[in-house]
């Protein structure tokens, strides 16, 4: 079966630093990636999206990027963190048409 | 822009009884439907898929889709304190590979 990846669980990040969040992927080969965003009380945003290695569309202008440099790894990434990144960040694969979540990273932007 | 509308509630039903959760979808090209549920502080999980028009049985679930009037529901039968979670209803965009989430809708099942 496949499964999602994510980590850390939690992290606190001053503003203006650096963030690198990681997913990798077991069980299946060649899945479309998703990063998606959850603020606090709200719905999923769509940040990111990847159907293969290098391929990345872009859902929400902002300051972090994502790259999918291996089949089953997508990475999240900033240079630099504002307080409006706070938020519960997840991950996940699609298979068979259905989207499966990892475990999710709350990031706390401070 | 699609979008996918959801109640937010809270909505509150007695322990036992049946819990209607209710959507709609702008796009009309949308062809699969999903229901997740999400305890606070946890990631999404999927409880329904349904991609034809009708109900879709799973348990104590049920899944109704209505294509003609771009909504879908979910009937939770016997409701259990442990189903008190956020349900969240996703459609896929035509032509893209990609869901759209409602907001949620916050459930409580009452002792």
């Amino acid at each position: 079966s496949q499964t999602i990846h994510q980590w850390p669980a939690t992290l606190v990040q001053p503003v203006g630093s650096p963030l690198s969040l990681e997913c990798t992927v077991e069980g299946t080969s060649n899945p479309n990636l998703y990063w998606y965003r959850q603020a606090a009380g709200r719905g999923l945003q769509l940040l990111f999206y990847s159907v293969g290695i290098g391929q990345i569309s872009s859902e929400v202008p902002q300051n972090l990027s994502a790259s999918r440099p291996q089949d089953r790894q997508f990475i999240l990434s900033s240079k630099k963190l504002l307080l409006s990144d706070s938020g519960f960040y997840l991950c996940c694969g699609q298979f068979n048409e259905k989207l499966f979540f990892g475990s999710g990273t709350q990031l706390s932007v401070l | 822009q699609k979008e996918v509308e959801q109640n937010s509630g809270p909505l509150s039903v007695p322990e036992g009884a049946i819990a209607s959760l209710n959507c709609t979808y702008s796009d009309r090209g949308s062809q699969s439907f999903f229901w997740y549920r999400q305890y606070s502080g946890k990631s999404p999980e999927l409880i329904m898929s349904i991609y034809s028009n009708g109900d879709k049985e799973d348990g104590r679930f049920t899944a109704q889709l209505n294509k003609a009037s771009q909504y879908v529901s979910l009937l939770i039968r016997d409701s259990q304190p442990s189903d008190s979670a956020t349900y969240l209803c996703a459609a896929s965009i035509q032509g893209a590979q990609k869901l759209v989430f409602g907001q949620g809708t916050r459930l409580t099942i009452n002792p």
